[in-house]
């Protein structure tokens, strides 16, 4: 339990269909991050949010719309997805950003599978 | 921007024996380099970190070096163990914003 919980775990979802994806941290942290996790391919930085606010798009396509109503909350809303959407999508908190980062807790991921 | 690459891809070593995974980085200005493991089903983990003020640290059987001349860093695991098996990621990131960037990971078998 690393104190960040996503759900759901799994979701196979049409090209046509809208989803979210959500993450709840209880580590009292102010910064969220989305990831992307691809089979060999690095972690994917998508998004950054410090004390509710974006700090870091990393050229996301706006078919990925982020959502951060507090600090411990994060999600992300999927719509018009495209098959090579399908991956591991990593939710992470940590104390700050920047100079401040320390360590990221990353919840389980959710799988998704764009049909 | 910063770019971290990652050597091996795989790793298969038999138990008992050392692994060494090695990393390098673009951007001279980072400064902190963590090492995560990520076992099947799970999301990566923290398991040791060094800044560039310091070339090595250890923690039990886990240690991490750095060269900040050659902008490169490695994990080394001594007296490996079944529990060991799981994928490797190294990165790095700097004061400057907010970004930590992964290397590819490494996937290390342990061998019976």
């Amino acid at each position: 339990e690393t104190g960040v919980t996503q759900t759901p775990r799994h979701l196979v979802m049409g090209m046509t269909n809208k989803k979210s994806l959500k993450c709840e941290q209880h580590l009292g942290h102010n910064a969220m991050y989305w990831y992307k996790q691809s089979a060999k391919k690095p972690l994917e930085l998508m998004f950054v949010y410090n004390f509710k606010e974006q700090t870091e798009n990393n050229s996301v396509p706006s078919r990925f719309s982020p959502e951060c109503p507090n600090s411990s909350h994060l999600f992300l809303h999927l719509h018009t997805l495209q098959p090579e959407d399908s991956a591991l999508y990593l939710c992470a908190s940590s104390p700050g950003t920047g100079a401040n980062t320390g360590e990221l807790f990353f919840g389980e991921g959710s799988r998704l599978t764009v049909l | 921007g910063e770019n971290v690459e990652q050597h091996p891809s795989t790793l298969s070593v038999q138990e008992g024996d050392s692994a060494v995974i090695k990393c390098t980085y673009s951007d001279s200005a980072s400064n902190y380099f963590p090492w995560y493991k990520q076992e099947l089903g799970k999301g990566p983990q923290l398991i040791i970190d060094i800044r560039s003020n310091v070339g090595e640290k250890k923690d039990q059987r886990i240690a991490v070096t750095l060269n900040k001349t050659a902008k490169h860093f490695s994990l080394h695991i001594t007296e490996t163990q079944p529990e060991d098996s799981a994928v490797y990621f190294c990165a790095a990131s700097g004061n400057r914003d907010d970004k930590i960037i992964f290397g590819k990971g490494t996937r290390l078998h342990i061998l019976p």
